[in-house]
Order: structure tokens, then C-alpha cells, then sequence
């Protein structure tokens, strides 16, 4: 089974600018989730998509933060504009199954803002 | 409300020296617990978990006690490798809720 593909692995911005990062989650996972991993801290999640809704997005910055899960498969998740505290990798995970199974992570995306 | 808090690293350690991360969380209800593992450059990879009070996670070595009296869930490895070098994240889903991690702890195993 193929894994949950995250691009691009690494991206460096200067502050101010957009980016955007893309995740192709297990084929057939319902629910799919970013988090963001600041270096030194745990994951932290910011949005949480089951198909193509939101369930949870309370910790997603929406001034500058935006996600969006198109025909409930793949999706992207866009910065703009960037601030150097957005430094961190940012994960994408999925799930098919019920609570307690635990979720799929794909290798991230590390973001340098300068 | 619902939170994870894992001893602080870096730990190093000799191989084939014992090793205990500790982790304690808060949580309304009963949980699932986990522990997570991420390789250098790498995602993180589920390593155990548990479900309810009592079980016992384990793989490559790995074990972990759901103890619902001491809200802990210590990851425990009887001889740890230079192959075991990663950073070790506790975590916690709580039902209708989502994933919460600890700040993770470092392991060094040294030659």
C-alpha cells in the first residue's frame, strides 16, 4: 500500500511571500489531517478534513492560513502571507479507521521563512 | 482539557542499556494512548499503542502500560540500539476528539 505522499519536502521563503503545500493521502482514507511540527515541540493539528468538510479547523490561523480538500482525496494547505514563526514541517496524515487505530503520516514538508 | 507530558530529553544511552521514557497524560473519559517514533528527515511512524486500562502495547522490542491509576503510559526497551535513535512522541486520541502529542523526547544511543 502506498503511503501518504507529501511536496515539496523542503520549501524556503522570505517572510511576506505564499506557499503552498500538497497531500495525496492513502488511497480510501475518509479523514485527513494537517498538523504542524515546530522544531522541539510535538505536532500540533490544524485542520482535520473527513471526505471533503472540515471537522476541526480551531487551531488553524485563518488570517493567513488556508486549506481546502477538492472531491474529498487530496489537498492542499496554503500560507499567505508567510511569517517567520511559520518556520516548522508541516505533516500530513490519514485515516480510515475509528478512533484508536492511530493515523498514517506522510514525511512532511519542511518550511524556512527568512 | 486533554494533554501529554513526556520527560524531557535528549536522552543517551550505551546499547543494549534499558531504556524508560516516561510519559503522563490528562484526559476526560478513556483514551487511546500511543507512542509515536520519528526517524532523522523522516514522518512519524506509529510504534505502539493501547486502547484501554491494562493493555500492553509492544513491537520491535518496544513496550508500553496503559495504567489508568497513574494516567501513564511509559515506553520501556530492554536493550536499545544505535538503530533506535530517534525522537519518541507520546500521544493521546480521546474519543470525538483528535490526536495530541507530547513535545516528544530525544534518544541517542551511542556505540
Amino acid at each position: 500500500e502506498a503511503g501518504v505522499a507529501q511536496s515539496p519536502r523542503y520549501k524556503i521563503i522570505e517572510k511576506r511571500q505564499s506557499v503552498a503545500f500538497w497531500c495525496n493521502p492513502i488511497s480510501g482514507h475518509a479523514t485527513l489531517y494537517w498538523y504542524q511540527q515546530i522544531l522541539g515541540q510535538g505536532p500540533k493539528l490544524l485542520i482535520q478534513f473527513q471526505n471533503n468538510g472540515v471537522v476541526d479547523d480551531s487551531q488553524l490561523p485563518k488570517d493567513r492560513f488556508s486549506a481546502e480538500r477538492l472531491k474529498g482525496v487530496d489537498s492542499t494547505l496554503k500560507i499567505q502571507p508567510a511569517k517567520l514563526e511559520d518556520s516548522a514541517v508541516y505533516l500530513c496524515a490519514s485515516s480510515d479507521q475509528g478512533p484508536g487505530y492511530g493515523y498514517t503520516f506522510g514525511s512532511g514538508t519542511r518550511l524556512t521563512v527568512v | 482539557g486533554n494533554s501529554v507530558t513526556q520527560m524531557e530529553g535528549p536522552v543517551t544511552l550505551s546499547e543494549e542499556a534499558f531504556l524508560t521514557i516516561n510519559c503522563t497524560y490528562t484526559a476526560t473519559g478513556y483514551p487511546s494512548l500511543f507512542w509515536y517514533v520519528q526517524y532523522p528527515g523522516e514522518g512519524l511512524q506509529l510504534l505502539l499503542k493501547a486502547t484501554k486500562a491494562d493493555d500492553k502495547g509492544s513491537n520491535k522490542g518496544f513496550e508500553a502500560t496503559y495504567r489508568k491509576e497513574t494516567t501513564s503510559f511509559h515506553l520501556e526497551k530492554g536493550s536499545v540500539q544505535v538503530s533506535d535513535s530517534a525522537v519518541y512522541f507520546c500521544a493521546l486520541y480521546n474519543q470525538g476528539g483528535k490526536l495530541i502529542f507530547g513535545q516528544g523526547t530525544e534518544l541517542s544511543v551511542k556505540p
